[in-house]
C-alpha cells in the first residue's frame, strides 16, 4: 500500500466555521507534512511532524492547527479561515532521510466563503 | 537557505520528442536529495525520479532521465519519447534534513509542460 489518503477531497466553508482535514497513510512512514498550494504555484510546507511531533511550523498562522494523533494519522484543524486561505491542501508522508521520496495524497480542495 | 530554481514557465513538445527541464539549486548542506514530480490537473503529485547528492551516477527511471552536474548545481529532467499523457506541471525540489527530525521538501516554480501530436 503506497497511498497517501485525504479527506474530504473538496470543501467549502464559510469564515466562522470549524472543520478539519484528515490524512492516512499505512507506509510505516515516520515523517508527514502538510503543503498549501494556491492555482499555478509550488506547494509551500506548512507543518512537519517527525515521529508524532512537530518539528516544522512555518510561521503558518494560528487559524491553522494541526495534529498527529498516532503515526498513521495528520490532521489539520482549520477555525475562522479568510478566503485567501482557499487553495489546495496537499499531504504527504516520507521516510526519514533526505533520500527518500515523499508521498502525496490527492489533496483537499478548500473554498472559504 | 536552500533554493530551486526553474526558468521555463512552459515548454512544448511534440509527440515522440525528447523534453530537457531545466533545474537550478542552491544549498550549503552537503547532504540533500533532488527530486522530480508531476501534477497532472488533478492536482497529485507524483513521484518521478531522485538523484542524490552523493550520487556517482545520474538517475533514470524508464522514460525519465536526471542529467546531475553538480560543480554547476543543476539537476536537469529528460522526458523521451514524449506522450500526450506527459502534459502536466512538472516541479523539481530539494529535501534537506532539519534539526529536531523530519526533513524539509522546497520546490521550485514548475514547468508546465504541453505535449503536441
Amino acid at each position: 500500500d503506497t497511498e497517501v489518503t485525504q479527506t474530504p477531497k473538496h470543501l467549502v466553508m464559510g469564515m466562522t466555521n470549524k472543520k478539519s482535514l484528515k490524512c492516512e497513510q499505512h507506509m510505516g512512514h515516520r515523517a508527514m507534512y502538510w503543503y498549501k498550494q494556491k492555482a499555478k504555484k509550488p506547494p509551500e510546507l506548512m507543518f512537519v511532524y517527525s515521529y508524532e511531533k512537530l518539528s516544522i511550523n512555518e510561521s503558518v498562522p494560528s487559524r491553522f492547527s494541526p495534529e498527529c494523533p498516532n503515526s498513521s494519522l495528520l490532521n489539520l484543524h482549520l477555525h475562522a479561515l479568510q478566503p485567501e486561505d482557499s487553495a489546495l491542501y496537499l499531504c504527504a508522508s516520507s521516510q526519514e532521510g533526505v533520500g527518500t521520496e515523499a508521498f502525496f495524497g490527492q489533496g483537499t480542495r478548500l473554498t472559504v466563503v | 537557505a536552500q533554493k530551486i530554481t526553474q526558468t521555463q514557465p512552459g515548454m512544448f513538445v511534440q509527440e515522440k520528442e525528447a523534453v530537457t527541464l531545466d533545474c537550478t539549486y542552491d544549498t550549503s548542506d552537503p547532504s540533500y536529495g533532488l527530486f522530480w514530480y508531476k501534477q497532472p490537473s488533478s492536482g497529485e503529485m507524483i513521484f518521478l525520479i531522485y538523484q542524490g547528492s552523493y550520487d556517482q551516477q545520474n538517475a533514470t527511471e524508464g522514460r525519465y532521465s536526471l542529467n546531475f552536474q553538480k560543480a554547476r548545481k543543476s539537476a536537469n529532467l529528460v522526458i523521451s519519447a514524449s506522450q500526450l499523457g506527459d502534459s502536466a506541471m512538472y516541479f523539481c525540489a530539494m529535501r534537506e534534513a532539519v534539526t529536531g527530525g523530519g526533513n524539509k521538501l522546497t520546490f521550485g516554480t514548475g514547468t508546465q509542460l504541453k505535449v503536441e501530436l
